[in-house]
């Protein structure tokens, strides 16, 4: 079956830290990969997409496919990177290519 | 351009009532896809729309259905609700339904 699991509920850093946010997934096939983001009274947005291979507000993201996971990592935390993170997973085959979500990260960065 | 909107924003019903939630994508937008959002099971799938037809499909009751118009707009509905169903429901949406998909800011049902 297909799971996303982010295992880190929350995660609490100091501004000027790396950050990384981990995102593990279970599906037998190549996925698609994404992280979303909430910022505080906003609306989910995507951040970043792994076929793109962009780096968004700094952020950046590599598929390992030899330990399934996703791990988005900043160099330097802000504290306008404090919000709610999902990655999410889509098949890349077949007919049902629904968003599979993990539950989030909420990411506090403390000045 | 203007962004997805929901209506309502905010709704509370009783059990064994019926609901209807509404969503408009951004224009040009065909896919429409709802999304359940609660704390304990995060965002689940609820369905997707594209083109007036349900193309993908969650693991829901058949208690919730929807629909999408010609203006691709959508509406969801849950009959005979039960506690378990309140629930910030979220609506995206995107052009082709594999693009970025753009998330209204949702409507939050409570049943009592």
């Amino acid at each position: 079956a297909q799971r996303v699991t982010q295992p880190e509920k929350l995660l609490s850093v100091f501004k000027g830290a790396p950050v990384e946010l981990k995102c593990n997934y279970s599906y037998s096939g190549s996925p698609e990969l994404f992280w979303y983001v909430q910022y505080s009274r906003q609306r989910l947005q995507l951040l970043l997409r792994h076929i793109s291979r962009e780096s968004i507000k700094g952020f950046t993201a590599d598929l390992n496919k030899g330990e399934t996971s996703f791990h988005l990592k900043k160099p330097f935390a802000q504290e306008e990177d404090s919000a709610m993170y999902y990655c999410a997973l889509r098949a890349n085959a077949g007919n049902n290519r629904k968003l599979i979500w993990g539950l989030g990260t909420s990411l506090a960065v403390n000045p | 351009k203007a962004g997805v909107t929901q209506t309502p924003r905010y709704l509370i019903k009783t059990r064994g009532q019926q609901v209807t939630l509404s969503c408009s994508p951004i224009s040009g937008h065909r896919s429409v896809s709802w999304y359940q959002q609660t704390p304990g099971q995060g965002l689940q799938f609820l369905f997707e729309y594209f083109s007036e037809t349900q193309r993908n499909k969650g693991n829901f009751p058949g208690r919730f259905s929807g629909r999408q118009f010609s203006n691709s707009r959508s509406e969801m509905n849950v009959s005979t609700l039960e506690l378990g169903d309140s629930a910030l429901y979220l609506c995206a949406s995107s052009l082709g339904g594999e693009d970025e998909q753009y998330f209204g800011p949702g409507t939050r049902l409570t049943v009592t």
